[in-house]
């Protein structure tokens, strides 16, 4: 079962844009929320996480926004770069083992 | 300080043959998670290991598929008997303690069944 939903599943941007991931779940007990990056024939590699008692999270480019009643969370990449393009995930845990992963957004940063 | 390592990064097997994928934790990570990304889709977790235990293995398929982390020596998974279905990329990741906040992931390996 899906248990968390991504948003779009391919995205374009130019050169200095704001590019915006979605992402919706559906537990209320996921306490944890990470997105990771993956460039191709790499791992994916975590990027930014966020706690439910915050509603927002920055690092450098890179924001987080957390709306807890709404169960959405969305990433936020400022002045977009060539070198951004990649695979997001995003990414919803609990305490323990289970980390249930989006599909994925595909991102193209048009030079 | 390598990080993790996995190979092969391309294996290619017959239907019915056997695929072993080797996964070497980061230096200290004595906890060992593996997933499988098929294409277009998400990471889906198969199974946790620390040192010669399996934790959690609820996301792993009930035949052909089976993992290992020995006392000494890389985290193997293995799956008898491939099916074209078991096509996918597969994702080893460590971490230095328990749970999946801290996970570091290795560059995979692409399992092509013919």
């Amino acid at each position: 079962q899906q248990q968390v939903k991504q948003s779009p599943q391919s995205l374009i941007v130019q050169k200095g844009g704001i590019s915006i991931i979605n992402c919706a779940y559906e537990n209320t007990a996921f306490d944890y929320f990470p997105w990771y990056q993956q460039f191709p024939g790499k791992g994916p590699a975590l990027l930014i996480a966020i706690r439910p008692d915050v509603s927002e999270k920055k690092e450098g480019r890179f924001t987080i926004s957390f709306n807890k009643s709404a169960k959405q969370f969305s990433l936020h990449i400022m002045d977009s770069q060539p070198g951004d393009s990649a695979t997001y995930f995003c990414a919803a845990s609990m305490t323990g083992n289970d980390m249930r992963f989006g599909a994925g957004t595909r991102l193209t940063v048009k030079p | 300080n390598a990080g993790v390592m996995q190979n092969p990064r391309h294996l290619v097997r017959r239907r019915g043959q056997e695929a072993r994928l080797r996964c070497s934790p980061m230096k200290g990570h004595s906890h060992v998670y593996w997933y499988r990304q098929l294409p277009e889709e998400g990471l889906k977790f198969m199974v946790y290991l620390q040192k010669e235990n399996i934790i959690d293995e609820s996301g792993m398929p009930k035949e052909r598929f089976s993992a290992e982390f020995p006392k000494e020596g890389p985290s193997i998974l293995r799956i008898q008997q491939v099916v074209r279905g078991d096509s996918a990329a597969y994702f080893c990741a460590s971490s230095p303690t328990k749970g999946v906040r801290k996970l570091f992931f290795g560059s995979g390996t692409q399992l092509s069944v013919l």
